[in-house]
C-alpha cells in the first residue's frame, strides 16, 4: 500500500495476555518509529529503528516490551503480561529525510 | 529531554476565524513538525520546519530559532479544520532522536 500500515486496528486483551502489533511501513523507508498515545495525551516515543537495528529503545516502560524489525521493514511491537495502564493507541511512523510519515494506530484496551 | 509547551490546549471559534496555535520548546533541535491528527484517525505531517516560514493553502507555519517558538496559522476556518493539531521536535542531535511531542491543542470550528 502507498502508506504506513498497522494491524491490528484494534485489540482487547485480558490483562497477562500478550499482545503483537504489526507495521508495515512504506517501502525504502529506512526510518521506524514506535508511539505510544494514551487518552488526551500527545504520543511518546518508544523506540527507534535505522533498517533492522534498533539504535534507540530508551523509550520503552519497561522489560515487558520488546520490538524487532529482523530484516528492516516490518516491524512487531510485542507486549507480555499486559496491564491496564498499557491501554492506549501505538503509533508506527516511517520516515525519510525530510518528514514524517504515520499509521493510523493500533488501540489496545487491556480489561 | 526537550520540553514542548503548546497554546492553547483547546480552542473553539467560528468558522471564518483566524485561528493561531502556538509551540515553543526548551532544548535546540534540527527541526520542528506540525501534524494534524482526526479522532480514531492516523495523524498526518502538516509542515516540517527548520527555519523560516512555510504556507500550503490556508495554512502558514513559522519558526524562530533564536525564540525557541513556532506558530501555525489557520486562515478563513472552515469546520473540516476540527482536529487536534501537534507540534513536534527533533533534536539537534541528529541520527537516532524520535519526535518529542507537545500535548496538543483541540481546535473545534463551529459552523
Amino acid at each position: 500500500g502507498a502508506g504506513v500500515s498497522q494491524s491490528p486496528r484494534y485489540k482487547v486483551a485480558k490483562r497477562g495476555q500478550d499482545v503483537a502489533l504489526r507495521c508495515d511501513p512504506i517501502s525504502g523507508h529506512v526510518s521506524l518509529f514506535w508511539y505510544q498515545q494514551a487518552l488526551g495525551q500527545g504520543p511518546e516515543f518508544l523506540t527507534y529503528f535505522q533498517n533492522e537495528a534498533q539504535l534507540d529503545k530508551s523509550g520503552l516502560p519497561s522489560d515487558r516490551f520488546f520490538a524487532e524489525r529482523p530484516e528492516g521493514s516490518v516491524s512487531t511491537l510485542k507486549i507480555q503480561r499486559t496491564q491496564q495502564e498499557d491501554s492506549a493507541v501505538y503509533l508506527c511512523a516511517s520516515s525519510p529525510r525530510n518528514t514524517i510519515y504515520f499509521g493510523e494506530g493500533s488501540w489496545l484496551t487491556v480489561v | 529531554k526537550n520540553e514542548v509547551e503548546q497554546s492553547p490546549q483547546n480552542l473553539t471559534a467560528q468558522e471564518g476565524e483566524f485561528i493561531t496555535i502556538n509551540c515553543s520548546y526548551s532544548v535546540g533541535i534540527s527541526a520542528l513538525h506540525w501534524l494534524q491528527q482526526h479522532p480514531g484517525g492516523g495523524i498526518v505531517s502538516l509542515f516540517m520546519l527548520s527555519s523560516g516560514k512555510k504556507k500550503h493553502g490556508r495554512l502558514i507555519a513559522t519558526i524562530n530559532i533564536q525564540e525557541k517558538h513556532s506558530s501555525l496559522h489557520i486562515t478563513a476556518s472552515h469546520p473540516r479544520d476540527s482536529a487536534v493539531y501537534i507540534c513536534a521536535v527533533r533534536g539537534s542531535g541528529g541520527g537516532a532522536d524520535g519526535l518529542t511531542f507537545g500535548k496538543g491543542t483541540h481546535l473545534i470550528i463551529q459552523p
